[in-house]
């Protein structure tokens, strides 16, 4: 049972670069979120979705944009990457109701933008 | 944006000691108050999923409580163990958003 995967790992990529992180979950989670890690500030909400094909801005939305094509899927890209984006990528799924609402997570994304 | 505090930030004890730590957030809009345990190099795995005023959840010697009136939640940790070295993470959730506090950093000294 593979729960919630992040693709790729690490990255490097350099400034004004795009790119995009996968998120693949296979335990039918309607909510699916994108976090960053950054030293001294928790995790950040970046954006999220309640289902396919919707998408809502979280804490710090701007420079990534989101898709969410399929309810197995949570895509997260960069358009044009900046050093300020270097950080670890955590992404999440959830059940919406119930006491059993806890996010699984992927194993993180680690990116640098040199 | 909602505010998550948890408190203190960082925390050293010794083998055997307990401790607590708190988690503070507003109490309208609530649903759901998340507890995440974080090892070092891995992701977050849940604890705890609080949703009553008054709920005491218990997994071992890690206990939790929740106030949703006056909007705080404890956790503590009896006996403390050097495996138990982690951040500890509490989680708002609002029926769709899940908002973090920046966490408690406890390391157990052998």
């Amino acid at each position: 049972n593979a729960g919630v995967t992040q693709t790729p790992k690490f990255r490097v990529l350099k400034t004004g670069q795009s790119m995009t992180l996968l998120c693949a979950q296979d335990m039918n989670h309607e909510y699916m979120y994108w976090y960053r890690q950054d030293p001294g500030m928790g995790l950040r909400l970046i954006h999220y979705s309640v289902g396919e094909g919707t998408t809502a801005k979280g804490e710090v939305p701007d420079g990534y944009n989101v898709s969410r094509l399929k309810k197995q899927n949570f895509l997260l890209g960069l358009e044009s990457a900046a050093p300020s984006q270097t950080s670890v990528y955590f992404c999440a799924s959830s059940n919406p109701r119930g006491t059993d609402t806890e996010a699984f997570f992927g194993q993180g994304t680690r990116l640098t933008v040199v | 944006i909602l505010n998550v505090e948890q408190s203190p930030q960082s925390l050293h004890v010794q083998e055997g000691d307990s401790t607590n730590f708190t988690c503070s957030f507003p109490s309208s809009n609530f649903y759901a108050l998340h507890w995440y345990r974080w090892e070092t190099a891995k992701s977050p795995e849940a604890l705890f999923v609080m949703t009553l005023n008054g709920d005491e959840k218990k997994k071992g010697r890690i206990s939790a409580t929740l106030n949703t009136k006056e909007g705080y939640s404890y956790l503590y940790i009896k006996g403390s163990q050097p495996e138990d070295s982690a951040t500890y993470l509490c989680a708002l959730y609002s029926g769709s958003r899940l908002t973090f506090g920046e966490g408690t950093q406890l390391t157990v000294n052998p």
